[in-house]
């Protein structure tokens, strides 16, 4: 299985631009989520879902859209890019929150000058 | 405010020798505690988690000690090896968070195993 797959693997972008941060998983889990990871941060949970057609914004989602079409993809959308969005963003899903872990797929690493 | 903190913030251990990386939090609805491994260039994986009914759990090498009262947990790794040489992150959540469980990261721990 490849689990949770995430594309591209970095991209420079230049501020206002907009891209999407693809994220797919082939292990029907209907659970989802978008981190940030940024420094001695830790990891920031941007936005999650808990199945298709249902999404909620985490502890920072502003400058960030999500969709949830299907079971398998949950793409992040940054409309005008900042540079206080470098960072490196992580897309995980799980089967289940109260008793199976997070799968992580292993990361965009997105710059923005 | 659902907070970990986690220290120190880099550790470098001798090969063989125990790594201890310590993690405090203030919500006591906190009864899931993972840590995750991540190696350079990967996302983080699950190593092993604990609930708050023990006070350890150990997995081979890997060993967290739970203090409820004291609102600490830790990770302790015997007999370190390069391999082990990864980010390590401490996290909590509620049992109860209503649609979706949101874990709180701790800021993680550098670990760096010497020859």
């Amino acid at each position: 299985n490849a689990g949770v797959t995430q594309t591209p693997k970095f991209r420079i972008l230049k501020i206002g631009q907009s891209m999407t941060l693809q994220c797919t998983q082939d292990m029907n889990h209907n659970y989802m989520y978008w981190y940030r990871q940024d420094p001695g941060m830790g990891l920031k949970l941007i936005y999650y879902s808990v199945g298709a057609g249902i999404t909620d914004k985490g502890e920072v989602p502003n400058g960030y859209n999500v969709s949830r079409s299907t079971t398998e993809d949950f793409p992040l959308r940054l409309e005008l890019a900042a540079p206080s969005q470098t960072s490196v963003y992580f897309c995980a899903s799980s089967l289940d929150p109260l008793t199976s872990p997070l799968h992580f797929g292993n990361g965009t690493r997105l710059t923005v000058t | 405010q659902q907070q970990v903190k986690q220290s120190p913030q880099s550790l470098i251990v001798q090969k063989g020798g125990i790594s201890i990386i310590n993690c405090a939090y203030e919500n006591t609805a906190f009864d899931y505690f993972p840590w995750y491994q991540q190696f350079p260039g990967k996302g983080p994986a699950l190593l092993i988690a604990i609930r708050p009914d023990v006070s350890e759990k150990k997995e081979g090498r890997f060993t967290i000690s739970f203090n409820k009262s004291a609102k600490q947990f830790s990770l302790h790794i015997m007999d370190s090896q390069p391999g082990d040489s990864a980010t390590y992150f401490c996290a909590a959540s509620p049992r109860n968070t209503g649609t979706a469980s949101k874990l709180t990261f701790g800021t993680g721990t550098r670990l760096q195993v010497t020859l």
